[in-house]
This record gives structure tokens, sequence and C-alpha cells, in this order.
């Protein structure tokens, strides 16, 4: 069965600083990869995704990923945080016709 | 492009009495999923419709059931209401389906039993 584990409840840096979010996946088949970002009060927003290719992801609010495949993980990076990245972030993953499951998410909280 | 719709924002239910809450996906997209979102639980797979066919179910009791319509709308209905329903019930649509398409989200509607 697929399972996804974010490590991490609660994560806190400071602004300025470098992130990464630990994502570990399980799942028999070459998955789709996805981080997910959660403002309070809102849906989820799509950061980026990985189906295949490049291992390194690009994604919007200057994210990135990457992908390795010997280690089943997808942790989400970024170089320097901004105090509005402070929210909640989702690691996923689907293939094919299977449901997209996500993970119990982490809680970044920025300093000032 | 207007975005996913859910509705109602917010809700408040006594326990033992029914609800129904509604998504209307982006338009052209066919594949309405619903997510549960609890602070202990995280997002638990709720069910997906593709083209008014369920295609996926997660592993909730009969009390929670789905449909959708011709138009791609989708309601989700939850009888027989428990305290531990209380949650925030999100709608995913999304061109696709199945676990290769990125899921673009509603805000939720958030429900309150008591």
């Amino acid at each position: 069965a697929q399972s996804v584990t974010q490590p991490d409840i609660h994560i806190t840096v400071s602004e300025g600083a470098s992130l990464e979010l630990r994502c570990n996946y399980s799942y028999g088949a070459t998955p789709y990869l996805f981080w997910y970002v959660q403002s309070p009060g809102q849906g989820l927003q799509l950061l980026l995704k990985y189906f295949s290719g490049d291992t390194l992801v690009q994604g919007i609010k200057g994210f990135e990923a990457e992908f390795k495949r010997s280690q089943s993980s997808f942790n989400l990076r970024k170089p320097s945080v901004h105090w509005s990245d402070a929210a909640e972030y989702f690691c996923a993953v689907g293939a094919g016709d299977d449901k997209i499951i996500f993970g119990k998410g982490t809680r970044l909280h920025i300093l000032p | 492009k207007a975005g996913v719709t859910q509705t109602p924002r917010y809700l408040i239910k006594t326990r033992g009495q029914q609800v129904t809450l509604s998504c209307s996906p982006i338009s052209g997209h066919r594949s309405v999923s619903w997510y549960q979102q609890t602070p202990g639980q995280g997002l638990q797979f709720l069910f997906e419709y593709f083209s008014e066919t369920q295609r996926n179910k997660g592993n909730f009791p009969g009390r929670f059931s789905g449909r959708q319509f011709s138009n791609s709308r989708s309601e989700m209905n939850v009888s027989t209401l428990e305290l531990g329903d209380s949650a925030l019930y999100l709608c995913a649509s999304t061109s696709g389906s199945g676990g290769n398409s990125p899921l673009h989200f509603g805000n939720g509607t958030r429900l309150t039993v008591t």
C-alpha cells in the first residue's frame, strides 16, 4: 500500500535561512510526487510536481524538490525563506488510477 | 478561470443530523475528490468521482457518501453525524483522474458537530 511520511511535525527557521522539509514515500510502482502548501483557512496550493525526467524540479515561490529513488525521498528545499512562507506543507504521492494520498504535514514557523 | 468552489464555508450541526456539502470544480475538470482534514489525522481520502462514477473510495463508514452530476459538480453527504466528524472537508478537481494529475483544491467547508 502506498504511504507518505513527513517526519517533522514542526520546523522553525529564521527568516533568510535555508529550508529543507523531508518526505519519504512507499509505493510499488513509479510514483507521481507532489508538494502542496496550505495557509490558515485556505485550501491546498500546488507548489511543484515530479512525474519523470530530471530529478530536481522547480516550483513556484522559489521552492525546489529533489527526487531520490534510492532513498524513496522527495525533499522540499528553499535557499532563503521569507516570513510569508510560514504555512503547513504537505507531501503527496499518486500513480495511475490510484488515489493521491498525503503525508500528515509539516508546519513551518519563521523567526524574524 | 474560476477555481474550485465549495459551499457552504462553515456549518454547525448537531449529533444525529445529516449534512450535504457541495463542490463546483474548475470548468473542464471531470474528476472530483473529497478529503477530510483533521489536526490529528491530516488529510484522509474519502472518495473520487470521474464522469459521474466513483473511481476510488477511502476507508470511511457508509455514513459518508457522495455523488457527481453530469456537469461535474459534486456533493458529499454525511448521515447520522458524530462529534468525530468535525473537520475541514476539502474538495479538489483535476483534469485527469486517479493519481497522476495535480489536484486543485477549494477552500473547504468547516463542519462543526455539537
